[in-house]
């Protein structure tokens, strides 16, 4: 079964509105990273989140992580045509160890004006 | 952003021909990563080098081999490509931990 489960698999916001994407792991995270990925393009580092409870924000994006290190959720607020792509979640267990992430299947986001 | 380079970004090839996909990165990286995307099944890790030499297997490992004989420098080899090898492979390097990657712009595979 997959370790980390993204929903929803796909969102389709009108332009100014908000949003939230969730990335629920099977068991305790070290790590949660969070992901933007433009179609044909690679992936972009958005924010990482390693304290339970932890939240941080990047212009209109706010991730946090969950006390028991298991949930985390991606809101976006005001959303603009530039936040269209999809997000990946990316999970470290390993704490340290070289196996790098594992990610969810994304959430393929499209913002309609 | 670390400079990572892959090559080709697109290739079309037939069943059974060996293919062979580089990644650079100029920023002295000691992991290195290689992922393949698919519809369905987002991103699974094929193998990974945690330094010069130094190689392991991730999730979908089987009928791919990796070398790396210089830091900046990470191979992925299909040696007798399959239909099911169609994909799109991202490189990803990270240098302050493990976990913190590094993305490639990916290479689009297509085997016929």
């Amino acid at each position: 079964s997959q370790e980390l489960e993204q929903s929803p698999q796909s969102l389709i916001v009108q332009e100014g509105k908000n949003l939230t994407i969730n990335c629920t792991s099977s068991k305790t995270l070290y790590g949660l990273y969070w992901y933007k990925q433009k179609y044909g393009e690679g992936l972009i580092f958005l924010m990482m989140l390693q304290k339970g409870g932890e939240e941080k924000s990047h212009e209109k994006i706010t991730a946090k992580l969950d006390e028991k290190k298991q949930q985390s959720s991606l809101h976006i607020t005001a959303s603009q045509p530039s936040h269209a792509g999809i997000y990946l979640c990316g999970a470290g267990y390993s704490g340290g160890g070289a196996d790098g992430l594992t990610f969810g299947k994304g959430t393929h986001l499209i913002i309609q004006p | 952003d670390a400079g990572i380079t892959q090559s080709p970004r697109h290739k079309v090839t037939e069943t059974g021909t060996p293919v062979t996909l580089r990644c650079h990165q100029t920023e002295n990286h000691r992991y290195m990563y290689w992922y393949r995307q698919d519809p369905g099944h987002g991103l699974r890790l094929i193998h990974y080098s945690y330094g010069v030499k130094d190689t392991d297997k991730g999730e979908v490992s089987d009928g791919y081999s990796v070398s790396r004989s210089k830091t900046e420098d990470f191979l992925l080899t299909l040696e007798s490509a399959t239909s099911s090898q169609t994909s799109v492979y991202f490189c990803a390097t990270s240098g302050t931990g493990p976990e913190k990657l590094f993305f490639g712009s990916g290479t689009q595979l297509s085997v016929l």
